[in-house]
C-alpha cells in the first residue's frame, strides 16, 4: 500500500473552511484515498473517500489531483468539534488494509 | 454512536490476570477487527475475522487471543500481559462484499482503555 504524507498540525478558525493536504505519490491505479479523523478518546470515524474523481458528502469534501499524487480534504465551515486528528490512508478497496499513519492535529480555533 | 459497542471502557490489570475485551456491532456487518493504539504511536491492526474466520493475524503476541462466536460479536482474551500492552484497545466493523473484502470503509468503536500493571 502507497505510503502518506500529512502535515503534522494545523490550526483553522472556526467558520472557515479547513483544508487539509496529504500526499501519496506512490499511489497504484487500483488504490482508494480513504479520510478517517478520531476525536480525543474515541475510535476513528471513516470520512469520505475517492478514487479520482472529486467526491462530496455531508461531512466533508475530497480534491485529488489529476495525476493522484496528492489530495485535499475540505471541511468547509469548521466548527470546535472537528477538532481531531485526521488520517489520510491509501489502500486497495478490495484487499488493502488500513494503515494508519500519525495523521495531521488539527485545532479549530473560535 | 457509531453502532459498535465496547465493554469494558476501562480495565486495569496486574500482569497475572485473565481478562476478556469484548466488542458487539449492531449494523449487520460481516468483518470485525480488533487494532491497538499506543500512546503517540499509530493505529496497528492485530486481527481481523471475516464471516467467523481469521484472516488476518499480524504477528501478535499470543498472549492475546481473539475470538469471534458470531458476526456480531467479537472478543480478545488477554492473560500473562506486559505493562509495554497498556493501550487503547480498538475494535471495527465493515461489510464484506461479493466481490471481496472490502476492509477500508470500518465503523470503530469507542475502546478500551488498558493498563497493566
Amino acid at each position: 500500500d502507497a505510503k502518506t504524507t500529512q502535515p503534522t498540525s494545523m490550526d483553522c478558525a472556526e467558520g472557515r473552511a479547513a483544508n487539509l493536504p496529504c500526499n501519496h505519490s506512490t499511489i497504484s491505479g487500483n488504490e482508494y484515498v480513504y479520510w478517517y479523523r478520531q476525536i480525543h478518546s474515541q475510535g476513528p470515524q471513516y470520512i469520505i473517500h475517492g478514487l479520482k474523481n472529486n467526491e462530496t458528502n455531508e461531512m466533508a469534501s475530497l480534491i485529488i489531483t489529476e495525476d493522484r499524487k496528492s489530495s485535499t480534504l475540505i471541511l468547509p465551515h469548521a466548527t470546535l468539534r472537528d477538532t481531531a486528528v485526521y488520517y489520510c490512508i491509501v489502500s486497495q478497496r478490495r484487499s488493502g488494509k488500513l494503515i494508519f499513519g500519525q495523521g495531521t492535529t488539527l485545532q479549530v480555533k473560535p | 454512536e457509531t453502532g459498535v459497542t465496547q465493554t469494558p471502557r476501562h480495565l486495569v490489570m496486574g500482569m497475572t490476570n485473565k481478562k476478556s475485551l469484548k466488542c458487539e456491532q449492531h449494523l449487520g456487518h460481516n468483518a470485525m477487527y480488533w487494532y491497538k493504539q499506543s500512546a503517540k504511536k499509530p493505529l496497528e491492526l492485530m486481527f481481523v475475522y471475516s464471516l467467523e474466520e481469521r484472516v488476518e493475524n499480524n504477528s501478535v503476541p499470543s498472549r492475546f487471543s481473539p475470538e469471534c462466536p458470531n458476526s456480531s460479536h467479537l472478543f480478545l482474551h488477554l492473560h500473562t500481559l506486559q505493562p509495554e500492552d497498556s493501550a487503547l484497545y480498538l475494535c471495527a466493523s465493515s461489510q464484506e462484499t461479493p466481490v471481496g473484502f472490502s476492509y477500508n470503509e470500518q465503523f470503530f468503536g469507542p475502546g478500551t482503555r488498558l493498563t497493566v500493571l
